[in-house]
């Protein structure tokens, strides 16, 4: 069945430096990758995604690198800031039955030392 | 636009009880799906609906849950019969068009703990 991996489970960066967040899906069809930032208590929030018609996409210090041969995906987080700090999940549409579900991965918990 | 609403925010019930979660979409968006998020967890898909319809609840435990998206109010999530296992942040989300494709916005959840 459709399967994402997300590592690390915990990320502690000092404040400035920029952290990585990898995923690996397992279907070579997906095409919709999204990815959420959740902080203690609070609902997921849409943060960037990208779809399979481009490799990367940024947004300010945010940025999404995607590598379909390889089905792999990155979150890339500069100049990190203590607001950064939450729960980042990755996910990948996978399509069953007809429709298309997302599948999340089981989250990193980013810690920014300041 | 409020965004997407659930309520209860915080739910508790008794065993053998039965639970009630409710969702409204955004403003325009026809589409809702649910998730359960268990503590350090990710989250699972449940069921994707459209208005009167159920299109996909293959996430969905076969027994006791059922969920509707009536023509008029909200979107509910009906656990019957709660067990301790059933504990978790259930999450609503809607998207404008049909399919995962479309992003999804997320309600603040409803927190559900079985006594």
């Amino acid at each position: 069945g459709e399967n994402v991996e997300q590592h690390p489970s915990t990320l502690s960066v000092q404040e400035g430096d920029s952290a990585v967040i990898k995923c690996t899906y397992s279907d070579s069809a997906s095409n919709y990758f999204p990815w959420y930032k959740q902080e203690l208590g609070k609902r997921p929030q849409l943060i960037i995604d990208i779809r399979s018609n481009v490799g990367e996409k940024k947004d300010q210090r945010i940025a999404v690198t995607l590598n379909k041969t390889a089905k792999h995906f990155s979150l890339h987080i500069t100049e990190t800031q203590p607001e950064d700090s939450a729960v980042y999940f990755c996910a990948a549409s996978f399509l069953t039955g007809g429709n298309e579900k997302l599948t999340f991965g089981t989250g990193t918990r980013l810690t920014i030392i300041p | 636009n409020a965004g997407v609403m659930q309520n209860p925010r915080h739910l508790v019930r008794r065993r053998g009880q039965e639970a009630r979660l409710r969702c409204s979409p955004m403003k325009g968006h026809s589409h809702v799906y649910w998730y359960r998020q268990l503590p350090e967890e990710g989250l699972k898909f449940m069921v994707y609906l459209q208005k009167e319809n159920i299109i996909d609840e293959s996430g969905m435990p076969k027994e006791r849950f059922s969920a509707e998206f009536p023509k008029e109010g909200p979107s509910i999530l009906r656990i019957q019969q709660v067990v301790r296992g059933d504990s978790a942040a259930y999450f609503c989300a809607s998207s404008f068009r049909r399919g995962i494709t479309d992003t999804q916005y997320f309600g603040p959840g409803t927190r559900l703990t079985v006594l």
